[in-house]
């Protein structure tokens, strides 16, 4: 079946420090994969993506690696601002299913001035 | 571009009554549209997706007839929770997609409802 699993719940760094986000996964039928930030009581906000066929994308101090073999998903955020604090969940698309999204279990993210 | 609203925001209401949600698509049309459901510390749970002018396909555990979809038009999609009890308390969040916006099947999210049944 279908599941979407992250290794550590909750994650608590310092302001300024690297941050990583880990995504365990067990469908290799996913065309792509994405990342959420979720503050508390609003929807999900969009991060960054990365194809299926890909195994690295960059954005602003966001970076996500794929790594098929293991089918595990990262997401490291550069230089950890107290606005980061939040709760990061990766997401596996379907493409032939619509488009629709299976969300991990999520990674509430603390960080410390 | 690519706003989804909600309303309302924040719903109490008591054991037994209906509630309606709107998602709403503001600058652009949305030929899907999914619901999700998301109990405190948990993750989304998709709880059906939606086309517009067609039946809403709902996921495997979710009661078709207590939580009703309608999607009449490219920018609108109603969730109804009916004869709500406590145990449908959660926050329902609405996305839409569609193909002439971002990637192909590229989700943008509304901002959620609270709903609180006594």
């Amino acid at each position: 079946g279908e599941s979407v699993g992250l290794h550590l719940p909750t994650l608590s760094v310092q302001e300024g420090d690297n941050s990583i986000i880990n995504c365990a996964y067990s469908n290799s039928a996913s065309d792509y994969f994405i990342w959420y930030k979720q503050e508390s009581g609003k929807g999900p906000q969009f991060i960054i993506d990365i194809r299926s066929n890909m195994d690295k994308r960059q954005g602003q101090r966001v970076t996500v690696l794929l790594n098929k073999t293991v089918k595990h998903l990262s997401l490291q955020i550069a230089a950890t601002q107290p606005g980061d604090s939040a709760v990061y969940f990766c997401a596996l698309a379907f493409y032939n299913q619509g488009g629709k999204l299976i969300f991990g279990q999520g990674t509430e993210l603390s960080v410390k001035p | 571009g690519a706003v989804v609203s909600q309303h309302p925001s924040w719903v109490i209401c008591k054991s037994g009554t209906s509630v309606k949600i709107e998602c709403r698509s503001l600058d652009f049309q949305a030929t899907t549209m999914f619901w999700y459901r998301q109990f405190p510390k948990q993750s989304l749970m998709l709880m059906a997706t939606s086309n517009e002018g067609s039946k809403a396909t709902y996921e495997q555990g979710v009661e078709k007839d207590k939580f009703l979809i309608n999607h009449a038009s490219l920018t609108l999609s109603t969730l109804t929770v009916t004869s709500a009890h406590p145990e449908d308390s959660s926050f329902y969040i609405c996305s839409a997609s569609s193909p002439g916006q971002g990637t192909a099947d590229t989700q943008y999210f509304g901002p959620g409802t609270r709903l609180t049944v006594l």
